[in-house]
């Protein structure tokens, strides 16, 4: 069974970091781009960045270019979103989600709460 | 960026009512991806690729279209259908984006 489970959300000041982790099991995971998608209260789902299987193509919404640095760990079967210099408008769910070839999101996380308040 | 506007936003229909989501593209896509989601879960993939349904849905769903416009269909609707769906896209280069989201309710 595949499972996407992510961790490290909470609540932060704005400008200050958090790393978010995503431990995937069940699947091979260095066969499989993933990617972190965000959902703010209330509101729809957006895109926030894409990892290729091997990690050396990065992709990332304008929103978070140059702030977010997305990565991997094949080894230990992890995708993690390091998020610095925080905003306001970045508080959200992120959930990890598995990439398939034609773009689409076949598996989710059950998602992490990011709090960014002062 | 390919903006995916979906309509209508909200709707209401009774049991075994046909319902119709549309999502139309601000440019060309080569294929439309659906998602259902439930209040306080995580979104499921409900149609890939325009038309295949996900493992598990009901053939009471479908997807069509092409070029700028897309269509996710029920042809009778059940009350385990109240949700709300998000349309997804992939161009060929990032980023990928979704549709602001249609929340289907049952009457």
């Amino acid at each position: 069974e595949v499972q996407l489970v992510e961790s490290g959300g909470g609540l932060v000041q704005p400008g200050r970091s958090l790393k978010l982790s995503c431990a995937a099991s069940g699947f091979t995971f260095s066969n499989y781009g993933m990617a972190w998608v965000c959902q703010a209260p209330t509101k729809g789902l957006e895109w926030v960045a894409s990892i290729s299987t091997g990690g050396g193509n990065t992709y990332y919404r304008d929103s978070v270019k140059g702030r977010f640095t997305i990565s991997r760990d094949n080894a230990k079967n992890t995708l993690y979103l390091q998020m610095d210099s925080l905003r306001s408008e970045d508080t959200a769910t992120y959930y990890c989600a598995r990439h398939k070839n034609s773009g689409y999101f076949d598996y989710w996380g059950q998602g992490v709460m990011v709090t960014v308040s002062s | 960026e390919t903006v995916l506007t979906q309509s209508p936003t909200t709707t209401a229909a009774s049991p075994g009512e046909k319902v119709t989501i549309t999502c139309r593209a601000s440019s060309s896509v080569s294929y439309m991806h659906w998602y259902q989601q439930k209040s306080g879960a995580s979104p499921k993939l409900w149609i890939y690729d325009t038309s295949k349904l996900a493992s598990g849905v009901p053939n009471r769903f479908s997807g069509s279209g092409s070029g700028t416009s897309y269509s996710l269909i029920i042809s009778s609707i059940e009350t385990e259908d109240a949700a709300t769906y998000y349309c997804q896209q992939k161009s060929s280069d990032p980023p990928m984006t979704f549709g602001g989201g249609t929340k289907l309710e049952l009457k």
